[in-house]
């Protein structure tokens, strides 16, 4: 069975600062491994995917996550918060040969100015 | 062009009642989903279909009914509407199985009162 766990439901930064989001993964396979971000009232959009290739991977708007094995993580990183960047963050799990993918509970992303 | 469309955006209605959420992808995409969204934000997925065929029932009760008349459509029917019920309803597709991400619909607001 797979789980993901989210770190804080809630994380607060001031703009310009350095935006960690915490993801810690239990996998019995080698996982694929997602985030995704959600904005208000919208649906889900995939920022970066770790699909057992580079362990740090790259995505859009600036993020990156960087795949730990030996820790089960896979956070989520920014160097430098903007305020367009506040949402909701899920992490996410998947064995890659089945049709489901666990969902963390979410992380909120507060930008403050 | 939307890739993942599912109408209507909001639905307000009575207990007992029953209505249906459709949903359409325009990607070329095999597998379809639907996930519901609680109010605090918990992902969890209900159905996954594959070429048109249920691959997973996750524990849903039975008034929720989906159907897929080809693999660009997935359509939601519900029964004997619950309070319970309420939440916010996404469809998602994705490629191939759950090595590739998903694109989610833009979700379905349903409120029973």
């Amino acid at each position: 069975a797979q789980s993901v766990t989210q770190l804080g439901s809630h994380v607060s930064v001031s703009e310009g600062a350095l935006v960690l989001l915490r993801c810690n993964y239990s996998s019995s396979v080698p996982p694929y491994l997602f985030w995704y971000v959600q904005y208000p009232n919208q649906g889900l959009q995939l920022l970066l995917k770790y699909t057992s290739a580079a362990t740090l991977v790259k995505g859009i708007n600036g993020f990156e996550a960087e795949f730990k094995k030996s820790e089960t993580s896979f956070h989520l990183t920014k160097p430098s918060a903007h305020m367009s960047d506040a949402a909701e963050y899920f992490c996410a799990v998947s064995d890659g040969g089945g049709f489901k993918t666990i969902f963390g509970a979410g992380t909120r992303l507060f930008v403050k100015a | 062009d939307t890739a993942v469309s599912q109408t209507p955006k909001y639905l307000v209605t009575q207990m007992g009642n029953d209505k249906s959420i459709k949903c359409e992808q325009n990607l070329g995409h095999d597998t379809m989903y639907w996930y519901k969204q609680d109010s605090k934000k918990f992902l969890k997925i209900m159905f996954s279909y594959n070429n048109k065929e249920l691959i997973i029932n996750e524990t849903v009760p039975n008034r929720f009914s989906p159907k897929s008349p080809d693999k660009a459509h997935l359509n939601l029917h519900i029964n004997s509407l619950e309070l319970g019920d309420s939440a916010v309803y996404f469809c998602a597709s994705s490629q191939s199985k759950g090595n590739t991400e998903a694109f989610f619909g833009q979700g379905t607001r349903l409120t029973v009162v």
